[in-house]
């Protein structure tokens, strides 16, 4: 079946480095993006892109950094990571061919990262 | 930009009884307004949506109802079953932008 799938699933860093978490669709959706999840705050934006040249910042996009690297691939950075960057992340997918819901978002199975 | 409210932020119920969960939005230019769910440690996933040309929308125990004028939106839950506990999270969106989420609202059905 067509899929979100994000690498690592879990991963403990110490504060300063640099982390790079992967997303992969095999959906041939054109839209992908990245959220946070952190109990009682639900699910923030930080960024988004809506094509292979397309990068746009979400809710709270300091502190992280994107690459979409083809279609199917979309990449989140923590270029200096902080222990309130700890949380579940998740990266979604969406297509407005009319394949789907109208901007139906598909979610990965999340990346838990911790920052010590 | 949007901003969505989502309450309450915890609720309990008992089996068999009706489940209401309200969002408010504040960008007047949405016209998609889905409903998330994410049961323990999994992925959120939709459960029922609608767009701004609709003011009711059914699919069995679940239903969603959207007031344009006043900008808010609930989703109501009948004869609750245990399998509906979750966090619940509304979202809205206008046409070429990303989806922005509520703060989800806790839902636990005891039996």
């Amino acid at each position: 079946d067509a899929d979100v799938t994000q690498t690592p699933r879990n991963r403990i860093t110490k504060t300063g480095k640099r982390i790079m978490l992967e997303c992969s669709q095999t959906k041939g959706h054109d839209r992908m993006y990245w959220y946070r999840q952190d109990p009682g705050l639900g699910l923030r934006l930080i960024y988004y892109s809506f094509d292979v040249k397309d990068i746009n910042k979400g809710e709270i996009s300091d502190g992280y950094s994107v690459s979409r690297q083809a279609q199917a691939k979309f990449s989140l950075s923590l270029e200096s990571a902080i222990p309130n960057q700890t949380a579940l992340y998740f990266c979604a997918t969406s297509d407005l061919s009319g394949r789907s819901s109208y901007n139906e978002q598909f979610f990965g199975p999340g990346t838990r990262l911790t920052v010590l | 930009g949007e901003n969505v409210e989502q309450h309450p932020s915890t609720l309990s119920v008992q089996e068999g009884d009706s489940a209401v969960i309200k969002c408010t939005y504040s960008d007047s230019a949405s016209n998609y307004f889905p409903w998330y769910k994410q049961e323990l440690g999994k992925r959120p996933q939709l459960i029922i949506d609608i767009r701004s040309n609709v003011g009711e929308k059914k699919d069995q125990r679940i239903a969603v109802t959207l007031n344009k004028t006043a900008k808010h939106f609930s989703l109501h839950i009948t004869e609750t079953q245990p399998e509906d506990s979750a966090v619940y999270f509304c979202a809205a969106s206008r046409a070429g932008t990303a989806l922005i989420f509520g703060k989800g609202t806790t839902l636990s059905v005891s039996s």
